[in-house]
């Protein structure tokens, strides 16, 4: 069965660093999402993708999150520098469509210190 | 503002017993509420999803309702196990075109 693939699974950084995550997508999901979720709380979606186009970013702190997905297949999420409050599970997710069930990926936990 | 509830936070029940889950939204022209599932550390897996026209949806000892007028969906478990001990989260899509809102999610808690 596809599956959505993160890596890494695990990620221990220091205030003030670079850390990215990846995400690959279910083969021919044309949209790509990144969320955040803090423990204890539902996810909230960070940035969306349609194919290599970014539909919404609304929540997604552009001072210092970026996000690509140059070929419109698997996509990366930096954050610099990283601040304590980014600790969190950051979950991806595809679809075939935007309004299409979303199959979620294991998920990054990132601690920051 | 579009919210989306789920109470309790938490809960824990007896195997074999039947339990229901409650969300609830602040709006009640939604396009589609889903269901989902998260095991601890884990990413989510979807269980149901109802469509704004449908009133329920089954799956095996799964079902989920929706009641748009009073904005709330409750979602069945059957002779409930202790594999269903899970976190369960609600999530409501309000328009074709809008983003998906999550509940904070109920952690169910499953005793042998």
């Amino acid at each position: 069965e596809a599956e959505v693939a993160q890596s890494p699974r695990y990620k221990i950084t220091e205030k003030s660093q670079a850390v990215a995550f990846w995400c690959d997508p279910i083969s021919g999901h044309a949209t790509l999402y990144w969320y955040r979720q803090i423990l204890g709380q539902g996810p909230e979606l960070l940035v969306q993708f349609q194919d290599e186009s970014v539909v919404d970013d609304s929540q997604l702190p552009k001072d210092r999150f970026s996000a690509e997905r140059l070929k419109g297949v698997d996509s990366t999420l930096k954050i610099q520098p990283a601040e304590l409050g980014d600790s969190a599970m950051y979950l991806c997710a595809s679809s075939s469509g935007p309004r299409e069930t979303q199959y979620f990926g294991p998920g990054t936990r990132l601690l920051v210190l | 503002k579009q919210e989306v509830t789920q109470i309790p936070a938490a809960l824990s029940v007896p195997e074999g017993e039947n339990l229901v889950l409650n969300c609830s939204f602040t709006d009640s022209a939604i396009y589609n509420l889903q269901w989902f599932r998260q095991d601890p550390g884990k990413g989510l897996t979807s269980l149901l999803l109802i469509q704004s026209s449908q009133r329920e949806q089954t799956s095996g000892r799964l079902n989920a309702s929706l009641d748009k007028s009073s904005g709330r969906s409750t979602l069945y478990i059957a002779a409930s196990q202790p594999g269903d001990s899970a976190t369960y989260l609600c999530a409501v899509r309000y328009s074709s075109a809008s983003k998906i809102i999550f509940g904070s999610g109920t952690r169910l808690s499953i005793r042998p």
